[in-house]
C-alpha cells in the first residue's frame, strides 16, 4: 500500500539553525500539507500546497517557513533560523484531491528538537 | 481557542466492552467530522467520517454518532481489541476550508 515517508525521523538542531523536513507524498497526490504537533497539544495545520503554489497557510506558517516541491517526488519543509518553540513533532500529508470528503494520508512525522 | 475539544485524555476498557470516545465542537460551520488513530512513531491515519447531514455512520466495529444540536459527536468502538489501543483524534471541517482542525486527542488502552 501506498504510503507518505518522511526523513529523517528525528533532528536535533542548536537555535538559529536552519532545518529542512523531507517528505516524499504518495506518488499519484496532488495535494500536500504539512502539520505539527507540539508535546501533549494537538495537531496543528501549518500549511498546504498544490501546483506549485502554497493554497492555504495558518498564522503559524510565518516568514521563518517555507516549503518547496524542488522535484517530482519530494516535498520538504524549511525553517530558516529554529527556536525552541520550534520544537515538536512534523507531520507530512497528502491526498489525491482537495474536497470536503477526501482523505488526508499522513507521514510517521519527523520529531524536531532545538537546543 | 479550541473549536474542537476531546475532554478526556486518556481512557481504559477491558477488552471485549465498548470504547466510546467523545468529542465537542464550537464552530457551527464545520459540517465535516473524522476520526485518526495514531500509534506511537506513526503518523495519523483515517478511521471514519461523517457528514454533517448523516447522524450516524458504521465501518464494522466502528460507528460515530453525531448530534449536531449539541455539537457533539463520539466514537463507539465495539468489541474493544487490544490491537485498538492508540490515540485519537477528531476533527473537523467546513466553513469554506479542506483543512481539518483537530482536537487533542483521546488515548484508549484496552486491557486484555
Amino acid at each position: 500500500e501506498p504510503e507518505v515517508t518522511q526523513t529523517p525521523s528525528h533532528q536535533v538542531t542548536q537555535m538559529g539553525q536552519e532545518v529542512i523536513l523531507r517528505c516524499v507524498p504518495i506518488s499519484n497526490h496532488l495535494y500536500f500539507y504539512w502539520y505539527r504537533q507540539i508535546l501533549g497539544q494537538k495537531v496543528e495545520f501549518l500549511v498546504s500546497f498544490y501546483n506549485n503554489e502554497i493554497s492555504e497557510k495558518s498564522e503559524i506558517f510565518d516568514d521563518q517557513f517555507s516549503v518547496e516541491r524542488p522535484d517530482g517526488s519530494n516535498f520538504t519543509l524549511k525553517i530558516r533560523s529554529t527556536k525552541l518553540e520550534d520544537s515538536a513533532m512534523y507531520f507530512c500529508a497528502s491526498s489525491a484531491r482537495m474536497g470536503i470528503t477526501d482523505t488526508q494520508y499522513f507521514g510517521p512525522g519527523t520529531r524536531l528538537t532545538v537546543l | 481557542d479550541q473549536q474542537v475539544k476531546q475532554n478526556s485524555p486518556s481512557l481504559s476498557v477491558q477488552e471485549g466492552r465498548i470504547s466510546i470516545l467523545n468529542c465537542d465542537y464550537t464552530n457551527s460551520m464545520f459540517d465535516y467530522f473524522l476520526w485518526y488513530k495514531k500509534y506511537p512513531a506513526e503518523g495519523p491515519t483515517f478511521l471514519i467520517s461523517i457528514s454533517s447531514i448523516k447522524d450516524k455512520n458504521e465501518d464494522g466495529r466502528f460507528t460515530v454518532f453525531l448530534n449536531k444540536s449539541a455539537k457533539h459527536l463520539s466514537l463507539h468502538i465495539v468489541p474493544s481489541q487490544p490491537g485498538d489501543s492508540a490515540v485519537y483524534f477528531c476533527a473537523a471541517r467546513g466553513g469554506g476550508s479542506y483543512i481539518p482542525t483537530f482536537g487533542r486527542g483521546t488515548s484508549l488502552i484496552v486491557h486484555p
